[in-house]
């Protein structure tokens, strides 16, 4: 399978814990996004990456939340000391280069915190 | 206000109906259109786009965009229970660089 994939697929965990989220995107896509998506809403955009450089968050990306994506390949989303409202999906998208290309999407984590 | 507006639905049709999803914009500067189809558990997955106003067709999809009024709608004709999803709307932000989603309308055909 060549697509984009993410690990875990659900994550349960207790407020105040951290989680960390992995991304694999198609191979050679340069581009790398994270989106959350809440119930009932369509994804938000929290950041992106153009190799292993983050060049945009978005101010939905608390100061809680990091993401990395060493060497340009794989990606990891950490949320520390979770809250309720972190619930959500989270996905990966990947895309061949900038601009206008299609992006790829994952089949997402789902993330409850109790 | 959302940049992208989309009724949530749920939309529910019969076998063969045609369907009319719409969203609305407020970002004049929005050129790019897509719709992302998202079936129960996994990730949205790319059904058309259209650049600026017109008409594009793809089988029995067709895909409209009124730049005047900001309106983008997405028709399905001869609709299949296959096509019971999510339909999510979506441009471009300025740059190209992310993608503004509207919140999805879910999709209903039954035989």
């Amino acid at each position: 399978d060549t697509g984009v994939s993410q690990d875990p697929r659900h994550k349960i965990t207790k407020r105040g814990q951290n989680v960390t989220f992995r991304c694999d995107p198609i191979s050679e896509h340069n581009r790398l996004y994270w989106y959350r998506q809440t119930l009932g809403q369509g994804p938000e955009f929290l950041t992106y990456f153009q190799n292993e450089a983050q060049l945009e968050k978005s101010r939905l990306l608390s100061d809680r939340f990091s993401a990395e994506r060493p060497k340009g390949s794989f990606s990891t989303l950490e949320i520390q000391r979770t809250e309720q409202g972190d619930s959500a999906m989270y996905l990966c998208a990947s895309s061949l280069a900038a601009g206008l290309d299609e992006q790829f999407f994952g089949p997402g984590t789902r993330l409850t915190v109790l | 206000q959302k940049e992208v507006e989309q009724d949530p639905g749920p939309l529910s049709v019969p076998e063969g109906a045609i369907v009319s999803l719409n969203c609305t914009y407020s970002n004049s500067a929005f050129q790019y259109f897509m719709w992302y189809r998202q079936y129960s558990r996994k990730g949205p997955e790319l059904l058309m786009y259209t650049y600026s106003s017109g008409n594009k067709e793809d089988g029995r999809f067709t895909a409209q965009v009124d730049k005047s009024s900001k309106y983008i709608s997405l028709f399905i004709r001869d609709s299949q229970p296959s096509d019971s999803a999510t339909y999510l709307c979506a441009s471009f932000s300025g740059g190209y660089n992310k993608l503004i989603f509207g919140a999805g309308t879910r999709l209903a055909v039954h035989p």
